[in-house]
């Protein structure tokens, strides 16, 4: 089974449309996170929820909204796509302890490209 | 704000060379750092972490030390494969934060 899915894998659609990327984790973990890759392969944090309640945002452009129906789903929805959203996007998921930093697991990711 | 700093790749290797892959790292606290590879067209995949100073973190022949002193926690193998070919990120999480920062990553390439 896997731990932390993503659906779907591939993603290509054209500038201004809207979309939404699933993620699922069945390791029942209580945290969530979204991360960015760009081209060059940096990886930065966008979104975080723990026990489906925001706990981080990283400036992230108001059209990118995150949706936690339940604590073992975080999905994404992308308003008025743009060239510049095309990137790979991973979902991870963790425990959370207090003070402690539990290792996150990471989603296969989605390859978005906007054209 | 906390920050992980990597070598450049890509890093070119023969079979069974030795490999160092650099890291340092600048954050307030006590982090954990971790390791993580990216083979090819997939997800990132936990490879070794370490939680407190002195920790070593070791996986699939790969080690790495958590040195306080030095802000460090360079990526070690002894013997490469072809199969060890991938980007391998350098990663911290703070005290109090759950967020992981990153390096920007360094490609290995080895050839048999």
């Amino acid at each position: 089974d896997t731990a932390v899915s993503q659906t779907p894998k591939y993603l290509v659609t054209q500038m201004g449309n809207d979309k939404s990327i699933k993620c699922e984790q069945n390791l029942g973990h209580d945290t969530m996170y979204w991360y960015k890759q760009d081209s060059k392969k940096f990886l930065k944090i966008m979104f975080s929820y723990n026990n489906k309640e925001l706990i981080i945002n990283e400036t992230v452009p108001n059209r990118f909204s995150p949706k936690s129906p339940d604590k073992a789903h975080l999905n994404l929805h992308i308003n008025s796509l743009e060239l510049g959203d095309s990137a790979v996007y991973f979902c991870a998921s963790s425990q959370e302890s207090r003070g402690v930093q539990e290792t996150q697991y990471f989603g296969p990711g989605t390859r978005l490209l906007v054209l | 704000g906390d920050s992980v700093t990597q070598m450049e790749g890509p890093v070119t290797l023969s079979e069974e060379a030795f490999l160092t892959i650099n890291c340092t790292y600048t954050a307030t606290g006590y982090p954990s750092l971790f390791w993580y590879v990216q083979y090819p067209g997939e997800g990132l995949q936990l490879l070794l972490k370490a939680t407190k100073a002195d920790d070593k973190g070791s996986n699939k022949g790969f080690e790495a030390t958590y040195r306080k002193e030095t802000t460090s926690f360079h990526l070690e193998k002894g013997s490469v494969q072809v199969s060890d070919s991938a980007v391998y990120f350098c990663a911290l999480v703070n005290t109090g934060f759950q967020k992981l920062v990153f390096g920007t990553g360094t490609r290995l390439l080895v050839s048999p």
